[in-house]
């Protein structure tokens, strides 16, 4: 049982670039959303999906994509990066015996 | 709206002393309120958490309890240890996503 997992753990991309953070989960859960991490902000939802097939926007959404084709996988997209898109970016997924986090992506836009 | 504020700190402390971080928040309704744990260079674990007025949440020696009446969720530890050094993250729940705090870094010192 692997739990929550992300890919890359580290990435660097010039302003423009597009890449695809993964995230996959093992654990069956419908509930699945995308944080990111900034010092002196905590966390903030960028995106969520409560199923395969449903997603929404969370509190900062901007410049990102998501889609939710199965169960397992919640990839978010950059279609054009910008320098304020450097963080790290945290997975979850959630059923009713709680959220579980991913170790998290390291992304630095230059 | 709903939203954490904690110390940010950071806090040092030496090994043996006691700890209390503190966690005051703003919701409609009644959230259920956590605490989260970052460690150097990982994702984020569930400390502990706490899912109606008067519950007390406890794991690993560290203790908070839910606080309508002044709408707060202290964490405390009795005696810290070098292990505990991480970031600590106040988090409360509305529906299925998160509102997190700053998160505060305490380091603990031998």
């Amino acid at each position: 049982n692997a739990g929550v997992t992300q890919t890359p753990k580290f990435q660097v991309l010039k302003t423009g670039q597009s890449m695809t953070l993964q995230c996959a989960q093992d654990m069956n859960h419908e509930y699945m959303s995308w944080y990111r991490q900034d010092p002196g902000m905590g966390l903030r939802l960028i995106h969520y999906s409560v199923g395969a097939g449903i997603t929404d926007q969370g509190e900062v959404p901007n410049g990102y994509n998501v889609s939710r084709s199965t169960t397992e996988d919640f990839p978010l997209r950059l279609l054009s990066a910008a320098p304020s898109q450097t963080s790290v970016y945290f997975c979850a997924s959630r059923r009713d015996r709680g959220t579980f986090f991913g170790q998290g992506t390291r992304l630095t836009v230059v | 709206g709903n939203s954490v504020t904690q110390m940010e700190g950071p806090v040092t402390l030496s090994e043996e002393a006691f700890l209390t971080i503190n966690c005051t928040y703003t919701a409609t309704g009644y959230p259920s309120l956590f605490w989260y744990v970052q460690y150097p260079g990982e994702g984020l674990q569930l400390l502990l958490k706490a899912t109606k007025a008067d519950d007390k949440g406890s794991n690993k020696g560290f203790e908070a309890t839910y606080r309508k009446e002044t709408t707060s969720f202290h964490l405390e530890k009795g005696s810290v240890q070098v292990s505990d050094s991480a970031v600590y993250f106040c988090a409360l729940n509305y529906g299925q996503n998160f509102v997190f705090g700053p998160g505060t870094r305490l380091s603990v010192l031998p």
